[in-house]
């Protein structure tokens, strides 16, 4: 069935670090790649999204890159800051609908300051 | 704009039992979707509503079941509750024609005894 692999289950790196989080996905329809910040007692908040015709998008801070036809896309976090620590969610729109996102494990970050 | 708000926000209930929860979207969006999210198996997608229609559903069984008013306000019912029900669950809501971004509400957690 549809799977979205993200990777490393948990990251920890000093303040003023970059850290980076990868994701891989399974269905060849996926054209939607939200990131997600859950902080503890929060519901997800969205952080960041790519659409299948972009090979990069950044804000401040924060950048998404997509691989199609490898089916990788990453999170990349550029002088991380301590309030960047919380739990990151990939997703990937599932059975090419936007509607439903089929979401990874998560990524548990520390920064340490 | 007041984001996605979901009553009530802790609930207890006993094996056999029957809830609903209910959710509503931010102010002009009109698709709410629906997920689980348990330590075990992470955020899972249970349903999405779009003008009170369902317009997609995850692998859940048929206790499980939601319905969308014409506010776009929704309710999910989970019936003959299992210790296994316990989980956080949470709504988020989009604006088809902004990307289907979706925007989560901060969830209702639900303790099966």
């Amino acid at each position: 069935g549809e799977n979205v692999e993200q990777h490393p289950s948990t990251l920890s790196v000093q303040e003023g670090d970059s850290a980076v989080i990868k994701c891989t996905y399974s269905d060849s329809a996926s054209n939607y790649f939200p990131w997600y910040k859950q902080e503890l007692g929060k519901g997800p908040q969205l952080i960041i999204d790519i659409r299948s015709n972009v090979g990069e998008k950044k804000d401040q801070r924060i950048a998404v890159t997509l691989n199609k036809t490898a089916k990788h896309f990453s999170l990349h976090i550029t002088e991380t800051q301590p309030e960047d620590s919380a739990v990151y969610f990939c997703a990937a729109s599932g059975g090419g609908s936007q509607g439903n996102l089929i979401f990874g494990k998560g990524t548990k970050l520390s920064v340490k300051p | 704009k007041a984001g996605v708000t979901q009553t009530p926000r802790y609930l207890i209930k006993t094996r056999g039992q029957q809830v609903t929860l209910s959710c509503s979207p931010i102010s002009g969006h009109r698709s709410v979707s629906w997920y689980q999210q348990t330590p075990g198996q992470g955020l899972q997608f249970l349903f999405e509503y779009f003008s009170e229609t369902q317009r997609n559903k995850g692998n859940f069984p048929g206790r499980f079941s939601g319905r969308q008013f014409s506010n776009s306000r929704s309710e999910m019912n989970v019936s003959t509750l299992e210790l296994g029900d316990s989980a956080l669950y949470l709504c988020a809501s989009s604006y088809p024609g902004q990307g289907y971004e979706q925007y989560f509400g901060p969830g209702t957690r639900l303790t099966v005894t």
